[in-house]
């Protein structure tokens, strides 16, 4: 869908360890989002991209960090793992044509498990 | 109270049913999305909506700015509609997107 690609599709790591997610985009899209979905919560936004090096907290941005060095790619790097973070990662992306009413492009997900 | 709330939580029909899902919000908002996510899969956009009614093939969506009310139909449902059907709104003048909780759908054969 929109040539996202999100790497790794699964991983599982150590408490206090860092982990980065990878967001990968074709599409030449400006706005670049990572959602992280649990149960009993939905899909809530962690950080956001609206350019090259612009970035912005979502809701629940606490031990994350995000990078964006170019238009394709949207890091994020959790800082020291810990088990709340245990979760289903998802990136999106907007087109350029209208940010504000664009149709939203997502990734297949991490699965990440921190134990 | 969430800003977008949906109804019901899970659904449960035979095939050929006509579904109804609901989406209320409380916010002022630019638009509108509907979602669908399979079990194990990704998200998908089915819908982006600013005012009035769309249609995709047996899927209707409706929206009433002045109640703050969306609704996605399913006409004549099938197996394969089983899935998460998710409502998110795009606050006005903001980036930023407010997702409900979901509405499971199961359609059995």
């Amino acid at each position: 869908d929109a040539g996202i690609t999100q790497s790794p599709r699964h991983k599982v790591t150590e408490t206090g360890t860092p982990v980065t997610l990878r967001c990968h985009q074709t599409e030449n899209h400006r706005y670049m989002y990572w959602y992280r979905q649990d149960p009993g919560h939905g899909l809530r936004l962690i950080h956001y991209s609206y350019g090259v090096k612009d970035t912005d907290k979502g809701e629940v941005s606490d031990g994350y960090s995000v990078s964006r060095s170019k238009t394709e790619d949207f890091l994020l790097t959790l800082e020291s793992a810990t088990s709340s973070q245990t979760s289903v990662y998802f990136c999106a992306t907007d087109d350029n044509r209208s940010s504000y009413n664009s149709p939203l492009h997502f990734g297949n997900g991490t699965r990440l498990t921190v134990t | 109270k969430n800003e977008v709330e949906q109804s019901p939580q899970n659904l449960t029909a035979q095939e050929g049913e006509f579904i109804t899902i609901n989406c209320s919000y409380s916010v002022g908002i630019s638009a509108l999305h509907w979602l669908q996510q399979h079990p194990g899969g990704g998200i998908v956009s089915l819908f982006m909506l600013s005012s009035g009614k769309k249609k995709h093939g047996r899927l209707i969506a409706t929206i009433n700015i002045q109640e703050k009310h969306s609704s996605l139909h399913i006409t004549a449902s099938h197996p394969r509609d089983s899935a998460v059907y998710i409502c998110a709104v795009r606050l006005q003048g903001a980036q930023k997107l407010v997702f409900g909780q979901g509405t499971r759908l199961t359609i059995n054969p």
